[in-house]
C-alpha cells in the first residue's frame, strides 16, 4: 500500500482479555515504531524494530505487552489481560533503514477502549 | 534521549507568517532535527527536517541556529488547516539501541484565527 496501515482502527474489549493490533509498514522501511498515546497527551514511545528484532523495547509499561514483526514487515502487538489504563490510541510508524535523515510515516492509529 | 523545549501553545491569524520556537541546548553533533505535526484525530505527519544548514519545502521552512542550539519551524501563510499539535524532535544519528528514535515531548499547540 501507499502508506501505514493499521488494523482494526477502533477496538471495543473487556477488561480481561487479550488483544492484538497490527500494523503494516511501507514497503521496503526497515524500522518500525510503536507509540501509545492516551487522551489528550502526547506520544509514548514503546518499542522499535530494526528488520524483525527490538533494539529498543525500553517504552513497553509491563510484560503484559509483547511485540513481533516477522518477515520484516507486518508487526503485531499484543497487551495480555487488558486493563482500563490501556485504553488509548496505538500509533505505528515506519522509516527506511530507521537512518534519521529520513521522515517516519504514521498510520491513522488503533483507537483500543477496554470496558 | 537529548530533550527538546517548546511553549505549550501559540496562535496565529490566518494569513500571516508563524515562527514555532523549539530549544534542544544538549543536542549532539549526530542528531537531526525534526519536526512533525499532528492534526486532530489523525496520527502524526512529517513537516521538515535538517542537521545544520536552513531547510525548506512546500510545507515550511526549518531556521537552525548556528550552535544548533536552538531552531524554528516557520510557516510563511498560516491556514485554519495548519491549526495542529507542532513536535520538535531530535532523532538519534550515533548508532546504538536509539539510533533513528523519535521521542516526542508536549509540542506546541497551534491556534490558527480567521
Amino acid at each position: 500500500g501507499a502508506g501505514v496501515s493499521q488494523s482494526p482502527s477502533n477496538k471495543v474489549t473487556e477488561k480481561g482479555k487479550d488483544v492484538e493490533l497490527r500494523c503494516d509498514p511501507i514497503s521496503g522501511h526497515t524500522a518500525l515504531y510503536w507509540y501509545r498515546q492516551s487522551l489528550g497527551q502526547g506520544l509514548e514511545f514503546l518499542i522499535y524494530f530494526q528488520g524483525n528484532s527490538a533494539p529498543d523495547k525500553s517504552g513497553l509499561p509491563s510484560d503484559r505487552f509483547s511485540a513481533e514483526r516477522t518477515g520484516g514487515s507486518v508487526s503485531t502487538l499484543t497487551i495480555q489481560r487488558t486493563q482500563q489504563e490501556d485504553s488509548a490510541v496505538y500509533l505505528c510508524a515506519s522509516s527506511y533503514m530507521g537512518h534519521p535523515n529520513t521522515e517516519a510515516f504514521f498510520g491513522q492509529g488503533t483507537r483500543l477502549t477496554v470496558v | 534521549d537529548a530533550k527538546t523545549t517548546q511553549p505549550n501553545s501559540m496562535e496565529s491569524n490566518e494569513e500571516e507568517p508563524v515562527h514555532l520556537p523549539c530549544n534542544h541546548s544538549t543536542i549532539s553533533g549526530t542528531d537531526y532535527i525534526h519536526w512533525y505535526r499532528q492534526l486532530p484525530s489523525q496520527g502524526p505527519e512529517y513537516v521538515i527536517h535538517g542537521l545544520t544548514s536552513n531547510v525548506n519545502n512546500r510545507m515550511a521552512s526549518l531556521a537552525i541556529a548556528e550552535d544548533r542550539k536552538s531552531s524554528t519551524l516557520i510557516l510563511h501563510r498560516a491556514t485554519l488547516r495548519d491549526a495542529a499539535v507542532y513536535y520538535c524532535i531530535l532523532r538519534d544519528g550515533a548508532g546504538g539501541t536509539s539510533y533513528g528514535k523519535l521521542t516526542f515531548g508536549q509540542g506546541t499547540i497551534l491556534t490558527v484565527h480567521p
